[in-house]
Protein backbone atom coordinates (compact mmCIF):
# COMPACT_ATOMS: atom_id res chain seq x y z
CA UNK A 1 0.00 0.00 0.00
CA UNK A 2 0.91 3.60 -0.47
CA UNK A 3 3.06 4.79 2.36
CA UNK A 4 4.97 7.89 4.15
CA UNK A 5 8.63 6.78 4.46
CA UNK A 6 11.85 7.97 6.34
CA UNK A 7 15.27 8.34 5.17
CA UNK A 8 17.27 8.14 8.11
CA UNK A 9 15.83 6.63 11.53
CA UNK A 10 18.27 9.01 13.96
CA UNK A 11 20.02 11.84 13.64
CA UNK A 12 22.52 13.48 15.93
CA UNK A 13 23.56 17.29 15.51
CA UNK A 14 25.65 19.69 17.40
CA UNK A 15 23.80 22.45 19.48
CA UNK A 16 23.47 25.71 16.93
CA UNK A 17 23.97 23.77 13.94
CA UNK A 18 21.02 23.28 11.35
CA UNK A 19 19.13 20.28 11.51
CA UNK A 20 17.74 18.39 8.12
CA UNK A 21 15.02 15.71 8.63
CA UNK A 22 13.93 14.08 5.63
CA UNK A 23 10.41 12.20 4.27
CA UNK A 24 9.59 10.14 1.30
CA UNK A 25 5.87 9.47 0.73
CA UNK A 26 4.55 7.62 -2.18
CA UNK A 27 1.08 8.82 -2.60
CA UNK A 28 0.80 10.77 -5.30
CA UNK A 29 -3.30 12.36 -4.77
CA UNK A 30 -1.58 13.65 -1.16
CA UNK A 31 -2.24 17.54 -1.19
CA UNK A 32 -1.17 18.14 2.41
CA UNK A 33 1.53 17.52 4.90
CA UNK A 34 2.38 18.23 7.93
CA UNK A 35 5.88 17.31 10.34
CA UNK A 36 4.81 16.61 14.19
CA UNK A 37 7.60 16.59 17.35
CA UNK A 38 6.50 13.90 19.90
CA UNK A 39 9.16 14.46 22.97
CA UNK A 40 9.25 11.60 24.95
CA UNK A 41 6.21 10.18 26.90
CA UNK A 42 3.73 13.29 25.24
CA UNK A 43 1.91 13.18 22.31
CA UNK A 44 2.93 14.73 18.95
CA UNK A 45 2.72 18.36 18.60
CA UNK A 46 2.26 20.31 15.18
CA UNK A 47 5.18 22.15 13.83
CA UNK A 48 4.49 23.16 10.30
CA UNK A 49 2.30 22.02 7.65
CA UNK A 50 2.29 22.61 3.82
CA UNK A 51 -0.31 21.97 0.97
CA UNK A 52 0.74 21.00 -2.57
CA UNK A 53 0.30 23.96 -3.89
CA UNK A 54 3.91 25.41 -2.29
CA UNK A 55 7.11 24.10 -1.96
CA UNK A 56 8.36 25.79 1.02
CA UNK A 57 7.24 27.13 3.98
CA UNK A 58 8.81 29.05 7.02
CA UNK A 59 8.20 29.11 10.20
CA UNK A 60 9.50 30.32 13.39
CA UNK A 61 13.01 28.77 12.93
CA UNK A 62 11.90 26.15 10.82
CA UNK A 63 11.28 25.58 7.52
CA UNK A 64 9.37 22.79 5.44
CA UNK A 65 10.43 21.91 1.94
CA UNK A 66 8.09 20.12 -0.50
CA UNK A 67 9.29 18.16 -3.92
CA UNK A 68 6.43 17.00 -5.55
CA UNK A 69 8.19 15.61 -8.40
CA UNK A 70 10.14 13.13 -6.02
CA UNK A 71 7.67 12.96 -3.45
CA UNK A 72 9.94 14.09 -0.53
CA UNK A 73 9.70 16.35 2.44
CA UNK A 74 12.03 17.67 4.28
CA UNK A 75 11.79 19.60 8.02
CA UNK A 76 14.89 22.51 8.48
CA UNK A 77 15.29 23.30 11.65
CA UNK A 78 17.37 26.52 12.14
CA UNK A 79 20.37 26.74 15.27
CA UNK A 80 18.98 23.46 16.75
CA UNK A 81 18.47 23.92 20.72
CA UNK A 82 18.90 21.05 23.35
CA UNK A 83 14.25 21.41 23.36
CA UNK A 84 14.30 20.35 19.77
CA UNK A 85 15.64 16.80 21.31
CA UNK A 86 12.46 14.25 20.14
CA UNK A 87 11.29 12.42 17.42
CA UNK A 88 9.98 14.20 14.34
CA UNK A 89 7.07 12.30 12.01
CA UNK A 90 5.91 13.56 9.06
CA UNK A 91 2.41 12.94 7.80
CA UNK A 92 0.25 13.08 4.62
CA UNK A 93 -3.10 13.02 3.71
CA UNK A 94 -4.94 13.73 0.46
CA UNK A 95 -7.46 15.40 1.45
CA UNK A 96 -6.93 17.31 5.09
CA UNK A 97 -8.95 14.82 7.26
CA UNK A 98 -7.60 13.12 10.14
CA UNK A 99 -9.00 9.44 9.31
CA UNK A 100 -6.79 9.88 6.29
CA UNK A 101 -3.42 11.32 7.82
CA UNK A 102 -0.76 8.67 7.05
CA UNK A 103 2.38 8.76 9.62
CA UNK A 104 5.55 7.47 8.93
CA UNK A 105 7.63 5.98 11.45
CA UNK A 106 9.65 8.87 12.72
CA UNK A 107 13.37 10.13 13.09
CA UNK A 108 14.65 10.78 16.46
CA UNK A 109 16.55 14.14 16.61
CA UNK A 110 19.59 13.93 19.13
CA UNK A 111 21.43 17.29 20.08
CA UNK A 112 24.83 16.99 20.95
CA UNK A 113 26.12 19.79 23.76
CA UNK B 1 -2.29 22.88 25.69
CA UNK B 2 -3.88 21.57 22.94
CA UNK B 3 -7.38 20.95 23.86
CA UNK B 4 -7.49 17.11 24.67
CA UNK B 5 -6.80 15.21 28.19
CA UNK B 6 -6.38 11.94 28.38
CA UNK B 7 -7.22 9.90 31.32
CA UNK B 8 -5.44 7.50 32.86
CA UNK B 9 -2.16 8.40 31.46
CA UNK B 10 -0.93 5.28 32.00
CA UNK B 11 -2.22 1.62 32.52
CA UNK B 12 -0.58 -2.09 33.28
CA UNK B 13 -3.03 -4.79 33.18
CA UNK B 14 -3.16 -8.42 33.09
CA UNK B 15 -3.48 -10.16 29.50
CA UNK B 16 -7.36 -10.98 29.53
CA UNK B 17 -8.53 -7.90 31.50
CA UNK B 18 -10.63 -5.17 30.04
CA UNK B 19 -9.23 -1.61 30.03
CA UNK B 20 -10.82 1.41 29.03
CA UNK B 21 -8.74 5.07 28.18
CA UNK B 22 -11.04 8.45 28.48
CA UNK B 23 -10.68 11.67 26.18
CA UNK B 24 -12.09 14.92 27.11
CA UNK B 25 -11.74 17.35 24.32
CA UNK B 26 -12.09 21.17 24.69
CA UNK B 27 -15.01 21.70 22.72
CA UNK B 28 -17.85 19.84 21.76
CA UNK B 29 -19.44 18.97 18.39
CA UNK B 30 -16.08 18.67 16.87
CA UNK B 31 -14.04 15.92 15.18
CA UNK B 32 -12.61 13.31 17.69
CA UNK B 33 -10.02 10.32 16.68
CA UNK B 34 -8.75 7.36 18.12
CA UNK B 35 -5.14 6.67 17.34
CA UNK B 36 -2.62 3.74 17.94
CA UNK B 37 1.11 4.49 18.87
CA UNK B 38 3.48 1.14 19.11
CA UNK B 39 6.96 1.70 20.06
CA UNK B 40 9.18 3.77 17.47
CA UNK B 41 6.36 3.98 15.32
CA UNK B 42 4.07 6.63 13.79
CA UNK B 43 0.58 6.65 15.03
CA UNK B 44 -1.86 4.73 13.59
CA UNK B 45 -5.49 5.48 12.74
CA UNK B 46 -8.38 3.51 14.28
CA UNK B 47 -11.87 5.33 14.35
CA UNK B 48 -13.31 8.71 14.81
CA UNK B 49 -16.71 10.48 15.51
CA UNK B 50 -18.51 13.50 14.14
CA UNK B 51 -20.34 14.74 17.42
CA UNK B 52 -21.56 11.49 18.60
CA UNK B 53 -22.15 9.62 15.36
CA UNK B 54 -18.92 6.84 15.04
CA UNK B 55 -18.32 7.93 11.30
CA UNK B 56 -15.71 5.30 10.64
CA UNK B 57 -14.73 1.87 13.07
CA UNK B 58 -13.25 -0.60 10.38
CA UNK B 59 -9.82 0.29 10.86
CA UNK B 60 -10.67 -0.80 14.70
CA UNK B 61 -7.75 -3.59 15.53
CA UNK B 62 -9.93 -6.48 16.09
CA UNK B 63 -13.76 -6.54 17.49
CA UNK B 64 -12.29 -6.49 20.88
CA UNK B 65 -11.35 -3.02 20.20
CA UNK B 66 -14.59 -0.64 20.61
CA UNK B 67 -15.45 3.05 21.54
CA UNK B 68 -18.30 5.44 22.14
CA UNK B 69 -19.09 9.38 22.38
CA UNK B 70 -22.34 9.63 24.31
CA UNK B 71 -23.34 13.41 23.42
CA UNK B 72 -21.09 14.32 21.60
CA UNK B 73 -18.57 15.54 24.33
CA UNK B 74 -15.69 13.18 25.87
CA UNK B 75 -14.70 9.82 24.31
CA UNK B 76 -13.81 6.27 25.72
CA UNK B 77 -12.09 3.34 24.28
CA UNK B 78 -12.47 -0.01 25.67
CA UNK B 79 -10.10 -3.07 25.14
CA UNK B 80 -11.81 -6.26 26.00
CA UNK B 81 -9.72 -9.32 26.79
CA UNK B 82 -6.74 -7.07 26.21
CA UNK B 83 -3.26 -9.46 24.69
CA UNK B 84 0.00 -8.22 25.20
CA UNK B 85 0.05 -7.12 21.42
CA UNK B 86 -2.08 -4.00 22.72
CA UNK B 87 0.72 -2.56 24.59
CA UNK B 88 0.80 0.67 23.15
CA UNK B 89 0.24 4.40 23.48
CA UNK B 90 -3.46 5.19 22.76
CA UNK B 91 -4.08 8.98 21.49
CA UNK B 92 -7.06 11.15 21.14
CA UNK B 93 -6.97 14.01 19.01
CA UNK B 94 -9.31 16.32 17.71
CA UNK B 95 -9.78 18.83 15.46
CA UNK B 96 -11.01 22.30 14.68
CA UNK B 97 -14.30 23.06 13.39
CA UNK B 98 -15.63 20.48 10.96
CA UNK B 99 -12.64 18.07 10.95
CA UNK B 100 -10.40 19.47 8.03
CA UNK B 101 -6.78 20.53 8.71
CA UNK B 102 -4.36 19.76 11.90
CA UNK B 103 -4.95 16.68 14.58
CA UNK B 104 -4.66 18.23 17.99
CA UNK B 105 -3.54 15.21 19.78
CA UNK B 106 -3.42 14.61 23.57
CA UNK B 107 -0.43 13.17 26.22
CA UNK B 108 -1.89 9.65 25.38
CA UNK B 109 -2.86 6.83 27.90
CA UNK B 110 -0.21 4.27 27.59
CA UNK B 111 -1.23 0.81 27.90
CA UNK B 112 1.56 -2.06 29.42
CA UNK B 113 -0.33 -5.92 29.34
CA UNK B 114 1.49 -8.01 31.43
Amino acid sequence: GESVGLHLPTLSVQEGDNSIINCAYSNSASDYFIWYKQESGKGPQFIIDIRSNMDKRQGQRVTVLLNKTVKHLSLQIAATQPGDSAVYFCAETRDNYGQNFVFGPGTRLSVLP
Amino acid sequence: DTGVSQDPRHKITKRGQNVTFRCDPISEHNRLYWYRQTLGQGPEFLTYFQNEAQLEKSRLLSDRFSAERPKGSFSTLEIQRTEQGDSAMYLCARTEGQGAGELFFGEGSRLTVL
